[in-house]
């Protein structure tokens, strides 16, 4: 069965630092790819999808991610973090043939200045 | 624009009641509906989608069911509530498999 995997539930940074989430499917079809952020207190926000192309792909507030399909990854990444970068960041995926929609378990940020 | 309406907010419901959330989009037409619930530590667990007025894939067996009874309404029901039942649910709309999903805002749910 489809399933995603994030393997750092809790990320503690200072301002500047670099960050890169994990985030790994089980699927060897084509899918398609989403990184959501959930601010505290606040709806869960689109920073990035990929569909195909470039397997670089660069979202909202400074982020991107690389799809790796050797590796079935989808790395989340920030060159500097931010104070206001403190969220829950979610990793989801649909296959190509399904409107199915999975998230991960997610990874709590928390950015200290 | 389109928006997404989720109701109540928070609700308190004792064991063996019955449950209804309901959950609308405005502004499209067909989207792709879905319900999650979202626990710490668990990330937002699929438990329906439709694609369609009286279509319902359920994804995790349990005691709760989905319709879809108009093309832009999706019910979350229960006919006796668990304990278990008690957390975070979100009612999310996309336009199809393509684009990105739009959460409500959530139902709290406490079953006493």
């Amino acid at each position: 069965a489809q399933s995603v995997s994030q393997h750092n539930h809790h990320v503690i940074l200072s301002e500047a630092a670099s960050l890169e989430l994990g985030c790994n499917y089980s699927y060897g079809g084509t899918v398609n790819l989403f990184w959501y952020v959930q601010y505290p207190g606040q709806h869960l926000q689109l920073l990035l999808k990929y569909f195909s192309g470039d397997p670089l792909v660069k979202g909202i507030k400074g982020f991107e991610a690389e799809f790796i399909k050797s590796k079935f990854s989808f790395n989340l990444r920030k060159p500097s973090v931010q104070w206001s970068d403190t969220a829950e960041y979610f990793c989801a995926v649909n296959t190509y043939n399904t409107d199915k929609l999975i998230f991960g378990t997610g990874t709590r940020l928390q950015v200290f200045p | 624009s389109q928006t997404i309406h989720q109701w109540p907010a928070t609700l308190v419901q004792p064991v063996g009641s019955p449950l209804s959330l309901e959950c609308t989009v405005e502004g499209t037409s067909n989207p792709n509906l879905y319900w999650y619930r979202q626990a710490a530590g668990r990330g937002l667990q699929l438990l329906f989608y439709s694609v369609g007025i009286g279509q319902i894939s359920s994804e995790v067996p349990q005691n709760l069911s989905a319709s879809r009874p108009q093309d832009r309404q999706f019910i979350l029901s229960s006919k006796k509530l668990l304990l278990s039942d008690s957390g975070f649910y979100l009612c999310a709309w996309r336009t199809d498999r393509y684009t990105e999903a739009f959460f409500g805002q959530g139902t709290r749910l406490t079953v006493v």
